[in-house]
């Protein structure tokens, strides 16, 4: 079975921390994303890396950044963390699709409240 | 541009009810790819089901079966005979041809099934 684990399923933290939110998958996937989860958006994609070291922006970068120095390890870091930042963040993994899509594998999701 | 459209926000229902998730897809690709994925309150998604754009057949896994319709650009999903465990948010997502790493997820529709 395919597992991806992240670190936290709630974390509170404090305006202006730093955030570290961390997922590893034990699949030797070579992708793996990162999305945020909010009532009435759906899942909207912060950033997504395909290999080590390598890395693009989703849909929704901004106060974010991301490491990826192992290939089953991908951090989510927020530099400075903000209210508007509180949501649930989800982790995936996915093998590189070839000729067909397919389908990613989540995290149970990190709760985070910043206050 | 693609996107996806749960217009249903919310369906409650009573047990052993059938209920269809809609999902409205659009996409210029003519090779994609069809998703659905299950949110139980435990909080990771469950991948449900893939289809891809040439195979229009429509598919059921025991209480739950798939309409696929490129006519409508839709891909709706039954239950049939609901049960309490059914309550969840289902997501739909779309990937293209072009980018079949990444998923286009809609913005979900919440489940009541009530006893």
């Amino acid at each position: 079975d395919v597992k991806v684990t992240q670190s936290s399923r709630y974390l509170v933290k404090r305006t202006g921390e730093k955030v570290f939110l961390e997922c590893v998958q034990d699949m030797d996937h070579e992708n793996m994303f990162w999305y945020r989860q909010d009532p009435g958006l759906g899942l909207r994609l912060i950033y997504f890396s395909y290999d080590v070291k390598m890395k693009e922006k989703g849909d929704i970068p901004e106060g974010y950044s991301v490491s990826r120095e192992k290939k089953e390890r991908f951090s989510l870091i927020l530099e400075s963390a903000s209210t508007n930042q509180t949501s649930m963040y989800l982790c995936a993994s996915s093998p590189t699709a070839t000729v067909l899509s397919y389908e990613q594998y989540f995290g149970p999701g990190t709760r985070l409240t910043v206050t | 541009a693609q996107k996806v459209t749960q217009a249903q926000t919310e369906i409650s229902v009573v047990e052993k009810e059938d209920v269809t998730l809609d999902c409205v897809y659009e996409t210029r690709d003519t090779t994609y790819y069809l998703f659905w994925y299950k949110q139980p309150p435990s909080g990771e998604l469950v991948f449900l089901i893939r289809r891809n754009s040439f195979d229009e057949q429509n598919e059921i896994s025991g209480r739950y079966s798939w309409n696929f319709q490129k006519s409508t650009s839709s891909f709706n999903f039954t239950i049939t005979a609901s049960q309490v465990v059914d309550s969840a948010v289902y997501f739909c997502a779309l990937s293209e041809a072009l980018n079949t790493d990444k998923l286009i997820f809609g913005t979900g529709t919440r489940l009541q099934v009530f006893p």
